[in-house]
């Protein structure tokens, strides 16, 4: 079975610009999450998305936004980049399922996009 | 307030020794669950193990086990046998109650096996 799959791996954009990633879950995985990494504040929760819908919201600015398609594939968009936004961004994929759901649910990351504001 | 803490930014082991990366959690919820990652250079993050609250006996899987103290609040991940491919970063992670999928992650431990 393929893994999680992100495109693109690396990225180079402008300060100012708008990014788009792309993130492609585990066949018949329905839930998507996003996550920043940085060597300053770690590894941060951005949101979640299971069918089409976003559940669960990290506290980021409003120019982060994403997406869910009926496939499953996720996108995510960053808005007037700022130099802080450079990061590792690592997208995760589940099984999912409805709320109330357990704390148990693996999730498999994807080998992330490295994105650079310059 | 951080949910979770590494305090060990780096660790040595030799090879084939055992090695005890530590983690200590923070939470009032009764229903959350612990997780390991490790990071290699490459980036992706891979699930080693899982600790469940209510869990009464400690995961293993493989070389990897966890020592859980539910009073303490501590989630200690035991590498035994270390091998040279365990060199990587490791976060221990938690989720809370039921309130979708979120990690939070503590900063993680760097571990490097020698020869």
């Amino acid at each position: 079975k393929a893994g999680v799959t992100q495109t693109p791996r690396y990225l180079i954009k402008t300060r100012g610009q708008q990014v788009t990633l792309s993130c492609s879950p585990i066949s018949g995985h329905r839930s998507v999450s996003w996550y920043q990494q940085t060597p300053g504040q770690g590894l941060q929760f951005l949101f979640e998305y299971f069918s089409e819908t976003q559940r669960n919201k990290g506290n980021f600015p409003g120019r982060f936004s994403g997406r869910q398609f009926s496939n499953s594939r996720s996108e995510m968009n960053v808005s007037t980049l700022e130099l802080g936004d450079s990061a590792l961004y690592l997208c995760a994929s589940s099984l999912g399922r409805g709320f109330p759901q357990p704390v148990s649910y693996e999730q498999y990351f994807g080998p992330g996009t490295r994105l650079t504001v310059t | 307030a951080q949910k979770i803490t590494q305090t060990q930014p780096g660790m040595f082991v030799q090879e084939k020794e055992a090695v005890t990366l530590d983690c200590t959690y923070d939470t009032s919820d009764q229903s959350y669950g612990l997780f390991w990652y490790k990071q290699p250079s490459s980036g992706e993050m891979i699930f080693l193990i899982y600790q469940g609250s209510y869990d009464e006996q400690n995961a293993t899987e493989g070389r990897y086990s966890l020592n859980f103290q539910k009073a303490r609040k501590s989630a200690n991940l035991v590498i035994s046998a270390s091998q040279l491919g365990d060199s990587a970063m490791y976060f221990c992670a938690m989720r809370e109650g039921y309130s979708g999928y979120a990690l939070n992650f503590g900063k993680g431990t760097s571990l490097l096996v020698t020869p």
